[in-house]
């Protein structure tokens, strides 16, 4: 069964730096997002991407965040200039369509954290 | 610096037992529902879904409920086993907010043995 993957699945950094996160969606999906769960907490939605564009973004998403489709299959994550509060578990997710009604995959998630 | 974390209701169900899970949602204009499970250290999983225009719907072992009328949505598990012991989220979506999954507390499942 298709699954969507992702790398690391462990970062340690340092506050200040910049960290890149990884995601391959599924194969066929055309819509893709990042979500973050702090430890603890509800999983929050952070931007969701299509067609090579952001197609929307939450308020926690500001100008440290920047999200690329680098190649045909890879989607990543970059935060330009760590926080300690940008420690969480970030998970990627995709869907075939952008419909609200169309399920999200999620995987298994990167635990990032920033000391 | 430290965020608070929440304190996630517990469910605890002898293995065999049917586990019921709530979910209040907070949006009456919703129209698309998700039940996930988180498993420790993994990302959501799907378990089922429901659209507003219907109340119930079944999967294997899995029925969910909703009830638009109190905006509240339940999970029954049947005969609950030890590998559902996990966190389990509702999430809700529609188009006000466009694709975006709002997700919901979470409840924490113990299966007792």
């Amino acid at each position: 069964e298709p699954e969507v993957t992702q790398t690391p699945s462990h970062q340690v950094t340092q506050m200040g730096q910049e960290v890149i996160l990884r995601c391959v969606p599924i194969s066929n999906h055309l819509y893709f997002y990042w979500y973050r769960q702090i430890l603890g907490q509800k999983v929050e939605f952070l931007v969701s991407f299509y067609n090579n564009e952001i197609s929307e973004k939450s308020e926690i998403f500001d100008d440290q965040f920047s999200v690329e489709r680098p190649d045909g299959s890879n989607f990543t994550l970059k935060i330009r200039s760590t926080k300690l509060e940008d420690s969480a578990m970030y998970f990627c997710a995709s869907s075939l369509r952008g419909v609200s009604t169309d399920t999200q995959y999620f995987g298994p998630g990167t635990r990032l954290t920033v000391l | 610096g430290e965020s608070v974390g929440l304190h996630l209701p517990t469910l605890s169900v002898q293995e065999g037992d049917n586990s019921i899970i709530n979910c209040a949602y907070s949006n009456s204009a919703s129209d698309y529902f998700i039940w996930y499970k988180q498993e420790s250290g993994k990302g959501p999983q799907f378990i089922i879904d429901i659209r507003s225009n219907m109340d119930k719907r079944q999967g294997q072992r899995v029925t969910v409920l909703l009830n638009k009328t109190v905006k509240h949505l339940s999970l029954q598990i049947a005969a609950t086993q030890p590998g559902d012991s996990a966190v389990y989220f509702c999430a809700e979506t529609s188009r006000e907010y466009g694709n975006k999954l709002v997700f919901g507390a979470g409840t924490i499942l113990r299966v007792k043995s």
